[in-house]
């Protein structure tokens, strides 16, 4: 099974500041599947990436994804109000097909 | 352009069956893969599997023996059955459009399904 690590587990920082978000997976995922969500309390989540570097239809460009193999990372170059809210990385390969890293928090500091 | 609608119950008895039912209008349905997702209180999300018209369905091995996702094509709908339900079923369910690449990329709103007698 292929284990997606998300860190932090959460992220305190101010709006305007960058946020840098990490998910490692246990083995090499290729880059067409790993995906990006935004989840908020209430909400379905978000599609924000895919394919490691692909921003979604109507995603800001302060939204990015790189990484290959066994790390990636989202990053928000400049945080807005609305961009606090949980996030979570996903892959697709393996057994079972589809898994979530753990999430990190982004908070208001 | 997908949209998703989702219905079904909100409060389940303990080990009795969880089932839920996701409808899609706009677009092709026959062309896309379909899958459920859930997140439990306070953890993170967890899918539970997909389905499309043309393929047998796939299961998260955690829930195999319990879980049935069907399709109809000719009522552009999918469902979620999950049996023997225990409060640690209780959660957010949310049906979404699978693509190719496996990401979902259409959401529906969700169903928050409570096991509890």
């Amino acid at each position: 099974e292929i284990v997606l690590t998300q860190s932090p587990g959460t992220l305190s920082l101010s709006p305007g500041e960058r946020a840098t978000l990490s998910c490692r997976a246990s083995q090499s995922v290729a880059r067409n599947y790993l995906a990006w969500y935004q989840k908020k309390r209430g909400q379905a989540p978000r599609l924000l990436i895919y394919g490691t570097s692909n921003r979604a239809s109507g995603i800001p460009d302060r939204f990015s994804g790189s990484g290959s193999e066994t790390d990636f990372m989202l990053t928000i170059s400049r945080l807005e109000p609305e961009d606090f809210a949980e996030y979570f990385c996903q892959k697709y390969g393996g057994s079972p097909a589809v898994t979530f890293g753990g999430g990190t928090k982004l908070e208001i500091k | 352009q997908v949209q998703l609608q989702q219905w079904g119950a909100g409060l389940v008895k303990p080990s009795e069956t969880l089932s839920l039912t996701c409808a899609a209008s706009g677009g092709s349905f026959t062309s896309s893969s379909w899958t459920w997702v859930r997140q439990s209180p306070g953890k993170g999300l967890e899918w539970i599997g997909e389905i499309s018209h043309s393929a047998k369905p796939d299961y998260n091995p955690s829930f195999l023996g319990r879980v049935t996702i069907s399709i109809s094509t000719s009522t552009r709908q999918f469902s979620l059955r999950l049996t023997s339900v225990t409060a640690a079923d209780t959660g957010d369910y949310f049906c979404a459009r699978l693509t190719v690449f496996h990401y979902m990329d259409i959401w529906a709103k969700g169903t928050s399904v409570t096991v509890s007698s």
